[in-house]
């Protein structure tokens, strides 16, 4: 199957600070990435649907200038946590999908990343 | 707006033990269903999916599902399990009639660990 590879596996930081997770497609052309966040013993929540070259969709309730997605290639997707706080803790997830609008298309997904800010 | 609930967070089970691992939707129209499998330090991983059609679908490692549209639900089953098995196991579902960016947006339950003891 397609290869998602998210960086960094786990990242621990200071209030106030930025962190940048990556998300690529290792194999295939990702036309679409889904951003999702799990808090622990809960369901994996969408925040955002992001298609190679356009602004990304954000779902209800999630503050697009903190949670900052770019997707400028096929193959790379990112999600920086601007002024990160301790709330903002969580496992980030990213699927990708070479599907086409319209199209439902298996999506594939990265093994996450731990987000810790002190 | 659609909603999972998998009934049960945590599943022990012996070893070549028949399991089912249970999930109820909420939903008025139509859905497509899914079962995700993930192991530790890894992504989530396809087992499964009903679109149409037969309403017992089989998946990899010997799983199937079964869809009941009059109890909305969509039961995970396997008659003899590995140790392998042991993981966690989300259950999601999409709505085939959403539109643009809507489709094939997956809305996940809470997950359900699957726990084969020797």
């Amino acid at each position: 199957g397609a290869v998602v590879s998210q960086h960094p596996s786990w990242v621990i930081c200071k209030s106030g600070t930025s962190v940048k997770i990556e998300c690529r497609s290792l194999d295939f052309q990702a036309t679409t990435m889904f951003w999702y966040r799990q808090f622990p013993k809960q369901s994996l929540m969408l925040m955002a649907t992001s298609n190679e070259g356009s602004k990304a969709t954000y779902e209800q309730g999630v503050e697009k200038d903190k949670f900052l997605i770019n997707h400028a290639s096929l193959t790379l997707s990112t999600l920086t946590v601007t002024s990160a706080h301790p709330e903002d803790s969580s496992f980030y997830i990213c699927s990708a999908t070479n599907g086409l609008a319209g199209v439902l298309s298996e999506q594939f997904f990265g093994p996450g990343t731990r987000l810790t800010v002190l | 707006a659609q909603s999972v609930t998998q009934l049960d967070s945590q599943v022990p089970v012996f070893e070549e033990a028949p399991v089912e691992l249970r999930c109820n939707y909420s939903s008025s129209v139509s859905v497509y269903l899914f079962w995700y499998v993930q192991y530790p330090n890894q992504g989530l991983q396809l087992l499964l999916k009903y679109l149409s059609g037969s309403t017992l679908v089989k998946g990899i490692n010997g799983f199937e599902a079964e869809f009941n549209k009059s109890q909305t639900s969509f039961h995970l089953r396997k008659p003899s399990v590995h140790i392998s098995d042991t993981a966690e196991y989300f259950c999601a579902v999409s709505d085939p009639n959403a539109g643009g960016t809507s489709y094939g947006k997956l809305t996940f339950g809470q997950g359900t660990i699957l726990t084969v003891h020797p």
